[in-house]
């Protein structure tokens, strides 16, 4: 069964508006998720990487106030699309590894239009 | 700087046997990941090596030598079902996951 689950899998919304996206890890506990996103016939891209009870931890050019994270528990990351665009329609998806050498358990990702 | 190299597309016939080669290059080694990628859906787990050698599940194997820096994805008795994007993933030195752009396989019937 899936141990990383996400929340919600699809997003419509109009541009300006913001949205939150829900990472949870089922039955293990994750101090460290990541944040994916991934355009159309492209690989994924790493987005940041959410650190539990500290600040995430971004890649170069991805904006830290645009693209708000917060782990506030062992369980439990959120990725929040501030005053959302049409340029940031794409596919994000959030992982969290069991342990340091174990496989990144995937979310469905969650697919996010902004008209 | 750390790479990760795997074909951008292949072609294979269904009921064959295809082989998806990973070469990389990172700053320490922690282990090896392929996942499985259908369009519009998030990768799945298939395999992870850490030391050297092949590893079989079903109809998937995975090979890594950690000399040569090089990993492969052995698909036998391939299915349609089987036609996605295959990663290779490198977990480095700071336990960072490096990922390839992935392999497009295309089966045809």
């Amino acid at each position: 069964g899936a141990v990383v689950s996400q929340h919600p899998s699809w997003v419509i919304c109009k541009s300006g508006t913001s949205v939150k996206i829900e990472c949870r890890s089922l039955d293990f506990q994750a101090t460290t998720m990541f944040w994916y996103r991934q355009f159309p016939k492209q690989s994924l891209m790493l987005m940041a990487t959410s650190n539990e009870g500290s600040k995430a931890t971004y890649e170069q050019g991805v904006e830290k106030d645009k693209f708000l994270i917060n782990h506030a528990s062992l369980t439990l990351s959120t990725l929040t699309v501030t005053s959302a665009h049409p340029e940031d329609s794409s596919f994000y998806i959030c992982s969290a590894p069991q342990g340091d050498n174990q496989p990144q358990h995937f979310g469905d990702g969650t697919r996010l239009s902004i008209l | 700087g750390q790479n990760i190299d795997q074909p951008t597309e292949m072609t294979a016939t269904e009921g064959a046997i295809v082989q998806i080669n990973c070469t990389y290059q990172t700053s320490g080694f922690n282990g090896l990941f392929w996942y499985q990628q259908h369009a519009g859906e998030a990768p799945t787990f298939l395999s992870y090596n850490v030391l050297d050698g092949l590893e079989e599940k079903g109809r998937f194997s995975s090979f890594l030598s950690r000399s040569k820096g090089y990993s492969y994805l052995l698909l036998k008795e391939l299915q349609m079902k089987d036609s996605a994007s295959y990663l290779c993933a490198v977990l480095d030195s700071n336990y960072q996951l490096i990922w390839g752009a992935g392999t497009k396989l295309i089966i045809k019937p």
